[in-house]
């Protein structure tokens, strides 16, 4: 079954540095989504991404963050000054069709550590 | 603004108990329902998501959910659990005229089961 994957599993960052993190969305699959959790908090959503364009975002998507569709495979979120706030575990999801009935499928996160 | 509240933190149970976990949404529209479980080191995987028609949902693992949209939630619950269904459960909902379906979380809910 096709899953979607995530790189790296864990990343350890300064503070002030930039990170990217990457996912591979299933491959026929058209709208694609950052999520974070902060440890002990809730699964928040970051941004949605559809037709090479932000479709959504929440108010935690500061211009500190940008998401990318560089190729036709991968789908990458970008924070260019880490904050001490910014570690928590980062969910890339993705779904076949622009319904909200759709699954999202869920990689396995990126736990990010900025120190 | 749309919330999600799932009500235990945390449940422990033996094996064969019946589970029921709670969840709420506030929300005055149509919306879309989903349970998603984490397994220990695993990623976000959905048990089963309601849209529209019979109220009471049947998804994988011998799980079930029914909404009852007067009182605004949509509990899980299983008759039977096994140590197996050790994991965290996330109740989900999206509004149902967002294309872009983003999920909104509760908190989630730890499931500890004893042999």
């Amino acid at each position: 079954e096709p899953e979607v994957t995530q790189t790296p599993s864990h990343q350890v960052t300064q503070m002030g540095q930039e990170v990217i993190l990457r996912c591979v969305p299933i491959s026929n699959h058209l709208y694609f989504y950052w999520y974070r959790q902060i440890l002990g908090q809730k699964v928040e959503f970051l941004v949605s991404f559809y037709n090479n364009e932000i479709s959504e975002k929440s108010e935690i998507f500061d211009d500190q963050f940008s998401v990318e569709r560089p190729d036709g495979s991968n789908f990458t979120l970008k924070i260019r000054s880490t904050k001490l706030e910014d570690s928590a575990m980062y969910f890339c999801a993705s779904k076949i069709r622009t319904s909200g009935t759709d699954t999202q499928y869920f990689g396995p996160g990126t736990r990010l550590t900025v120190l | 603004a749309q919330s999600v509240s799932q009500h235990n933190h945390h449940v422990i149970l033996s094996e064969a108990a019946s589970l029921e976990l709670g969840c709420n949404y506030s929300y005055g529209g149509t919306v879309n329902l989903f349970w998603y479980v984490q397994y220990p080191g695993q990623h976000l995987q959905l048990l089963l998501k309601y849209f529209s028609g019979d109220p009471l949902v049947k998804g994988i693992k011998g799980f079930e959910a029914e909404f009852i949209k007067s009182k605004f939630s949509f509990n899980l619950r299983k008759p039977s659990v096994q140590w197996s269904d050790t994991a965290e459960y996330f109740c989900a909902v999206n509004a149902g005229d967002n294309q872009g379906g983003k999920l909104i979380f509760g908190q989630g809910t730890e499931l500890s089961v004893k042999p």
